[in-house]
């Protein structure tokens, strides 16, 4: 089952312009999530990440704005580059029991920055 | 250099063959992770280590066999494969198995069964 989920496969973008990546969750246990941005043929790498004490949490150009009551969160991308355009995993860790030490992906958004 | 470092980077390999997959961290990690990433699918976890020790194995057939000799080295032995095994092997170790620190990734093998 998909604890965590990116209804959207792909979002294309002008340079400049705001991108914005969207992530759902089911699991209400859930207290911090993190992004990971994956480019062809290497492993993801780490982005940025939220706790759940937390509704936003900014590094430079990214933003992760954090919905506890909806069970949403996004990523907002601003200015967006051509150098963004990769692939964006939203995860959250399992937070116990048999499955702790697991971290729940979504199915990742291809996003592409034209110029 | 993500500190994760996956060799080969591809390999193909025919059904009858057998071939493994290694992964290396020098980072002090205690968890290392195998996932599996096919076309249009997400990220599958498959085998998770914690301190040399295996505490996850998430169904995966037989044909797949991890090792891990020491909380630095994992391996994934290969044999009698099928085609729809073909895809992108991720290794990943993170300081614990709470996740709460994220994983680093490596580069991963992109194997190809013909």
């Amino acid at each position: 089952d998909q604890q965590v989920k990116q209804n959207s496969p792909s979002l294309s973008v002008q340079e400049g312009r705001i991108s914005i990546l969207n992530c759902d969750y089911t699991n209400s246990m859930f207290d911090y999530f993190l992004w990971y941005k994956k480019y062809p043929a290497e492993g993801p790498t780490f982005l940025i990440s939220i706790s759940s004490i937390k509704d936003k949490n900014e590094d430079g150009r990214f933003t992760v704005f954090l919905n506890k009551s909806a069970k949403h969160l996004s990523l907002h991308i601003v200015p967006s580059q051509p150098g963004d355009s990769a692939v964006y995993f939203c995860a959250a860790p399992s937070s116990g029991g048999s499955t702790l030490g697991r971290l729940y992906f979504g199915r990742g958004t291809q996003l592409t920055v034209w110029p | 250099e993500t500190g994760v470092t996956q060799t080969p980077r591809h390999l193909v390999m025919g059904m009858t063959n057998k071939k493994s997959l290694k992964c290396e961290q020098h980072l002090g990690h205690n968890a290392m992770y195998w996932y599996k990433q096919s076309a249009k699918k997400p990220l599958e976890l498959m085998f998770v280590y914690n301190f040399k020790e295996q505490t996850e194995n998430n169904s995966v057939p037989s044909r797949f066999s991890p090792e891990c000799p020491n909380s630095s080295h994992l391996f994934l032995h290969l044999h009698t494969l099928q085609p729809e095994d073909s895809a992108l092997y991720l290794c990943a170790s993170s300081q614990d198995t709470a996740g709460l620190y994220g994983y680093t990734f490596g580069s991963g093998t992109r194997l190809t069964v013909v």
